[in-house]
């Protein structure tokens, strides 16, 4: 399958700072990137669904400003967690899916832990 | 609640038996997938099957899809301790190709 890479894998930050956290897909054109959020012990949420060069669609209960995605090109999308708190620090996992192609690719994902 | 459900949430069982997981979902599909997690590790993707099939095999994996009763249900026979991790289900829905995870299933598997 297809590859998509997500940076980085782990993180620190302390809190009131912001974290950028990186989705590519490597070889194929991503036209749809979706970002999840995991918490301990519990299922993927859908945060939101970005097309590339447009803004994203957030879930229900998702603060936009709070998250900020970014889609400027087919292979990369990011995720910057703005004044991150410790109630942020969770697993965060990407995925992306070419034009007309009806599966997702996931990265690796990325554990958040704010101190 | 976006999420689909899974029974059951935990499951523990000797090796060598099978394990049989469901999923339901609530609206129309393109596909549903299976996915496999590690604790605190990312996703494995397992098996995919399409809304037109209704099973499908993989190794020691059977999934089985019902559209009619929106439910999924994934069979890993002879199971081995790696088995051991979360399965979710991820339903992809029709028009706009969102993938909506299930509650999960927490599988222990015994040596």
């Amino acid at each position: 399958g297809a590859v998509v890479s997500q940076h980085p894998s782990r993180v620190i930050c302390k809190s009131g700072t912001s974290v950028k956290i990186e989705c590519r897909s490597l070889d194929f054109q991503a036209t749809t990137m979706f970002w999840y959020r995991q918490f301990p012990k519990k299922s993927l949420m859908l945060m939101a669904t970005s097309n590339e060069g447009s803004k994203a669609t957030y879930e229900q209960g998702v603060e936009k400003d709070k998250f900020l995605i970014n889609h400027a090109s087919l292979t990369l999308s990011t995720l910057t967690v703005t004044s991150a708190h410790p109630e942020d620090s969770s697993f965060y996992i990407c995925s992306a899916s070419g034009r007309g192609g009806t599966e997702a690719f996931f990265g690796q994902g990325t554990r958040l832990t704010v101190v | 609640s976006q999420q689909g459900e899974e029974d059951p949430q935990a499951l523990s069982i000797q090796e060598g038996e099978n394990a049989t997981m469901n999923c339901s979902y609530k609206t129309s599909i393109n596909n549903l997938q299976w996915y496999r997690q590690n604790s605190g590790r990312g996703l494995v993707h397992l098996i995919l099957i399409r809304s037109n099939e209704r099973e499908k095999h993989s190794g020691r994996l059977r999934v089985t899809l019902d559209t009619s009763k929106k439910s999924s249900s994934l069979l890993i026979t002879a199971s081995r301790a790696a088995d051991t991790a979360s399965y979710f289900c991820a339903t992809e829905h029709t028009g706009g190709f969102k993938t909506i995870f299930g509650a999960g299933t927490r599988l222990f598997v015994k040596a």
